[in-house]
């Protein structure tokens, strides 16, 4: 099945700079890629999703890029605020396991 | 979103009870599913269903069963066969796409507790 790891497991910013979280997956057949953010105690929820055939993918402040020769895929988010301050999960989905495999999350703060 | 209803929001467990947890969608979704949260940790799927009457174990269903007898109900059953039950549950349901990836949807959320 799929395995997806993801990194850092904490992160810390100063309000205005970005961040970068990274994840890895295993199954080459997987081709989309969600990212979720989930605020304490409340549901995750899809922030920008990439499919395989793309490279890159922007919504304002926050960006996706996938590598599928590495396997890899990064989130970005550009001029952080307080508000961005959560967990992020990646997942993987589409190969030998049709369902959303987690990794298994970011707790992002952004420090004013 | 807003269509995933979960209840209860919080549930305490004695040692030994089964316990069912509620989700009703309104989003004329074929696919369900039921992940598992414990701190610090990523969703783990226990059990997932693609249409009605029929359903899937995830990676760690010992312990938890599931009904699809409605498209739009899925409860989960927490048996005292799990051992260690206390986490937040999340339901949440896509549209039943075959060939590309699945926009999953989350309910609220259900806190489970033992005491």
């Amino acid at each position: 099945g799929e395995n997806v790891e993801q990194h850092p497991s904490t992160l810390s910013v100063q309000e205005g700079d970005s961040a970068v979280i990274k994840c890895t997956y295993s199954d080459s057949a997987s081709n989309y890629f969600p990212w979720y953010k989930q605020e304490l105690g409340k549901r995750p929820q899809l922030i920008i999703d990439i499919r395989s055939n793309v490279g890159e993918k922007k919504d304002q402040r926050i960006a996706v890029t996938l590598n599928k020769t590495a396997k890899h895929f990064s989130l970005h988010i550009t001029e952080t605020q307080p508000e961005d301050s959560a967990v992020y999960f990646c997942a993987a989905s589409g190969g030998s396991a049709r369902q959303l495999t987690f990794g298994s999350g970011t707790q992002l703060t952004v420090l004013p | 979103d807003g269509g995933i209803t979960q209840s209860p929001k919080y549930l305490f467990r004695k040692e030994g009870q089964n316990v069912t947890l509620s989700c009703e969608q309104n989003l004329n979704h074929d696919a369900m599913y039921w992940y598992r949260q414990d701190p610090g940790q990523g969703l783990r799927l226990i059990y997932y269903s693609q249409i009605v009457n029929d359903f899937q174990k995830g990676d760690i269903a010992e312990g938890y069963s599931v009904s699809r007898e409605k498209k739009e109900s899925f409860p989960l059953t927490v048996t005292s066969a799990q051992k260690n039950p206390t986490a937040f549950y999340l339901c949440a349901s896509s549209t039943r796409q075959a060939n590309s990836g699945n926009t999953i949807y989350f309910g609220e959320g259900s806190w489970l507790t033992v005491v």
